[in-house]
């Protein structure tokens, strides 16, 4: 199976910060890889697929970027809404596989 | 609008069973490949299980193999997961998901799923 591991699991950002995230496959995936965000209690929702492209209704703030092994989420302008737990996934075979998640907390 | 209702989660004992299922609406169901994910409490997210649109590929993540099955209803816009010799380690939230070329939108709200005696 694909390994997916995010960096950094957690860290604490303030509204308004521009914030990254990291996924790496434990191989090439071309650009079969999606983010979610989940809040507390709520289904995952998804944010971008094909490493990046932007799901329709997302705010343009978040994309992606990246193929092979290596994957950045950005947040260009940290939101109240943007505290969440984001995951990366791969779809490049199966089985299919998230990382372990990326908590962003409020500085 | 497009709609996932899971039902069927509950308390369960070691080795026994129980049947998932996913209410679809809003969209053409047996368009969709579906999938299963779960969320173990204070986890991440785990792929479960996937179904084409006739129900002739089904593919599982290893650690159900052969005690877990998909299936579905098209006719009655439905998604099932029949789990069995159920583990401590199967407790969770079940998500059905549409699968939209194996990325996952959008998702049900979950149903809890305890395993213990």
């Amino acid at each position: 199976a694909i390994r997916m591991t995010q960096s950094p699991s957690s860290f604490s950002a303030s509204t308004g910060d521009r914030v990254t995230i990291t996924c790496r496959a434990s191989q090439g995936i071309s650009s079969y890889l999606a983010w979610y965000q989940q809040k507390p209690g709520k289904a995952p929702k998804l944010l971008i697929y094909a490493a990046s492209t932007l799901q329709s209704g997302v705010p343009s703030r978040f994309s992606g970027s990246g193929s092979g092994t290596d994957f950045t989420l950005t947040i260009s302008c940290l939101q109240s809404e943007d505290f969440a737990t984001y995951y990366c996934q791969q779809y490049y075979s199966y089985p299919l596989t998230f990382g372990q998640g990326t908590k962003v907390e409020i500085k | 609008e497009v709609q996932l209702v899971e039902s069927g989660g509950g308390l369960v004992q070691p080795g026994g069973s129980l049947r998932l299922s996913c209410a679809a609406s809003g969209f053409t169901f047996s368009s969709y490949w579906m999938s299963w994910v779960r969320q173990a409490p204070g986890k991440g997210l785990e792929w479960v299980a996937n179904i084409k649109q006739d129900g002739s590929e089904k593919y599982y993540v290893d650690s159900v193999k052969g005690r877990f099955t998909i299936s579905r209803d098209n006719a009655k816009n439905s998604l099932y997961l029949q789990m069995n010799s159920l583990r401590a380690e199967d407790t969770a939230v079940y998500y059905c998901a549409r699968d939209q070329g194996d990325w996952f939108d959008p998702w049900g709200q979950g149903t809890l799923v305890t395993v213990s005696s």
